[in-house]
């Protein structure tokens, strides 16, 4: 089973410029999250997706940031403009229910973005 | 607001010590309670779980139990070796069904 796939690996940009992020979650997982992992700080919820509708992006800062799901499958994420406190490791992730209980998260494997 | 704290790292262990995690957290309700592992290059995994209270997650020697008197999910292991070095997050998930990472511990296993 393939899991989920996410691009860039790697970006570097420099401030004031646009940047986006897709993910391609696991076939069949409804639920789809973005993370924001700075360095030395545990991942932060920055959107969550159950099929094509957003369930949450209250710590999604929307004066930058912007994200769909269109037909409830990838996702992308964008920022413009970036700032520096952007340099961060963008995770995605999905599950086959809503990741609560007993459910589990499948991660990618980033998409590390440096912002000069 | 749902939280949780993890010891702060890094941890540096010899093989074959024994390992011990704290992870304590704060949530209103009966939260689900992960351990999530980051090897080096790779993305974050599952490492276990527990969804009620007393219940133990265990996996690849690892271990933990949800103490709901003491807040607490504690991750252990009796004998740790090289190939466990890697960042470890614990995590809740409350009934609003987020899941919050606490900052990460980083284990390093010294040959």
């Amino acid at each position: 089973e393939a899991g989920v796939a996410q691009s860039p690996r790697y970006k570097i940009i420099e401030k004031r410029q646009s940047v986006a992020f897709w993910c391609n979650p696991i076939s069949g997982h409804a639920t789809l999250y973005w993370y924001q992992q700075i360095l030395g700080q545990g991942p932060k919820l920055l959107i969550q997706f159950q099929n094509n509708g957003v369930v949450d992006d209250s710590q999604l800062p929307k004066d930058r940031f912007s994200a769909e799901r269109l037909k409830g499958v990838d996702s992308t994420l964008k920022i413009q403009p970036a700032k520096l406190e952007d340099s961060a490791v963008y995770l995605c992730a999905s599950s086959l229910v809503g990741g609560g209980g007993t459910g589990e998260l499948f991660f990618g494997e980033g998409s590390r973005l440096t912002v000069l | 607001g749902n939280s949780v704290t993890q010891m702060e790292g890094p941890v540096t262990l010899s093989e074959e010590a024994f390992l011990t995690i704290n992870c304590t957290y704060t949530a209103t309700g009966y939260p689900s309670l992960f351990w999530y592992v980051q090897y080096p290059g790779e993305g974050l995994q599952l490492l276990l779980k527990a969804t009620k209270a007393d219940d133990k997650g265990s996996n690849k020697g690892f271990e933990a139990t949800y103490r709901k008197e003491t807040t607490s999910f504690h991750l252990e292991k009796g004998s740790v070796q090289v190939s466990d070095s890697a960042v470890y997050f614990c995590a809740l998930n409350g009934r609003d069904d987020k899941i919050i990472f606490g900052k990460g511990t980083r284990l390093h296993i010294l040959p």
